[in-house]
């Protein structure tokens, strides 16, 4: 069965510094990962996702995040954080022995200080 | 334009009573999906429906139903059964068979509380 895993449940970085939120998936066919950014009180917005194109994607309000099979991780990165990325992040994974149904990390939060 | 609305933003229960929780979609998607999402434990499949007249259920289904009678349309009823219901509620939709790497588009969810 398909799984994610987000290490840390918090993630606290100043204003200007990277940011690196981590995932790491569990599947044994091809998957297709997605990151999500949730504000308070709202639904999830899509960041960006990998569909078995290029390994480095690019997302929306400058994230990126790397595929990298060997390690089984889809961290998400941004070199420089701003006030407003301060959200809930999720990262999901999807798979054909799952019924391509979505299977959610826990989520981290992202701390971002003045 | 295209989106998931959900309604209300926020419910209120009474003991031993049913809710219904709405969700209509106009992106003509095929596939529609129930959360529940309780602070630390990310979000968690209640039902799903990949086609009208068909739903499976998720992994917390105990205590819910669900009905798929329109394309556009997904009702969560939270049953008197259901004896943790607090939590916040998310719809999702996305394209379905054949659109298979398709992410999901979320509603802005209901908060439902016990009174």
């Amino acid at each position: 069965a398909q799984s994610v895993t987000q290490l840390g449940s918090h993630v606290s970085v100043s204003e200007g510094a990277l940011v690196l939120l981590r995932c790491n998936y569990s599947s044994s066919v091809p998957p297709y990962l997605f990151w999500y950014v949730q504000y308070p009180n709202q639904g999830l917005q899509l960041l960006l996702k990998y569909t078995s194109a290029a390994t480095l994607v690019k997302g929306i309000n400058g994230f990126e995040a790397e595929f990298k099979k060997s390690e089984t991780s889809f961290h998400l990165t941004k070199p420089s954080a701003h006030m407003s990325d301060a959200a809930e992040y999720f990262c999901a994974v999807s798979d054909e022995r799952g019924s391509y149904i979505p299977t959610f990390g826990r989520g981290t939060s992202l701390i971002v200080h003045p | 334009d295209g989106g998931i609305t959900q309604s209300p933003k926020y419910l209120f229960r009474k003991e031993g009573q049913n809710v219904t929780l709405s969700c209509e979609q106009n992106l003509n998607h095929d596939a529609m999906y129930w959360y529940r999402q309780d602070p630390g434990q990310g979000l968690r499949l209640i039902y799903y429906s990949q086609i009208v007249n068909d739903f499976q259920k998720g992994d917390i289904a105990e205590g819910y139903s669900v009905s798929r009678e329109k394309k556009e349309s997904f009702p969560l009823t939270v049953t008197s059964a259901q004896k943790n219901p607090t939590a916040f509620y998310l719809c999702a939709s996305s394209g379905g068979p054949g659109q298979i790497n398709q992410p999901q588009h979320f509603g802005d969810g209901t908060r439902l509380s016990i009174l």
